[in-house]
């Protein structure tokens, strides 16, 4: 059974830094990307990030392009989401997705299954 | 605002059939193959619809997608009080180079 399951969020300071975890178990992890995305209280959902399968390609929203950075470790089965410069506007739930193929460009793609989520609170 | 249209907010009867629509552009559902997923309430979203009209196991086929050129539409048939659930549709953008959620519709069942 594939199983995600994300760590790291908190309450943070406007301008402060935080990282996500996503640790996933029950799949080949170097075979498929991915993803970041995130639901601020009461809103809809923002992809935030991917990554690919072998690491080599990242994408990110425009919203925190240049701000966040998505990696991943193949010998922890681990994503992580370093997120600086944080904003009262990153205050959301971030989920972890894992994509369908190898890289997010790809055809044929989709997120299954999600975690269960962590909370970032941006908040002086 | 989202770069894929939702209305906010749909409703039905019991039995009833009711559908959700999803507009977009060329760049996204007129290249790629869409996607829906259902959040109910207090959980986390869970994958409804795959490749534009495809159940994924588990999922009754009173769901089912469609497309058509750059619009899609997820049809809920038999609407029972368990789908009173927000339905969002996604799909991947290359002029964005990134995934592209609708803004999500709120489903009440009456």
């Amino acid at each position: 059974e594939v199983q995600l399951l994300e760590s790291g969020g908190g309450l943070v300071q406007p301008g402060g830094s935080l990282r996500l975890s996503c640790a996933a178990s029950g799949f080949t992890f170097t075979t498929y990307a991915m993803s970041w995305v995130r639901q601020a209280p009461g809103k809809g959902l923002e992809w935030v990030s991917a990554i690919s399968g072998g690491g080599g390609n990242t994408y990110y929203a425009d919203s925190v392009k240049g701000r966040f950075t998505i990696s991943r470790d193949t010998s922890k089965n681990t994503v992580y989401l370093r997120m600086n410069s944080l904003r009262a506007e990153d205050t959301a739930l971030y989920y972890c997705a894992k994509e369908n193929r190898g890289d997010s460009t790809y055809y044929n793609n989709w997120f299954d299954p999600w975690g269960q989520g962590t909370l970032v609170t941006v908040s002086s | 605002q989202s770069v894929l249209t939702q209305p906010p907010s749909a409703s039905g009867t019991p039995g009833q059939r009711v559908t959700i629509s999803c507009s977009g552009s060329s760049s996204n559902i007129g290249s790629y193959t869409v996607n829906w997923y259902q959040q109910l309430p207090g959980t986390a979203p869970k994958l409804l619809i795959y490749n534009n009209n495809q159940r994924p196991s588990g999922v009754p086929d009173r769901f089912s997608g469609s497309t058509s050129g750059t619009s899609a539409s997820l049809a809920i048939s038999g609407l029972q009080s368990e789908d009173e659930a927000d339905y969002y549709c996604a799909a991947w953008d290359d002029s964005l180079d990134g995934w592209v959620f609708g803004g999500g519709t709120k489903l009440t069942v009456l």
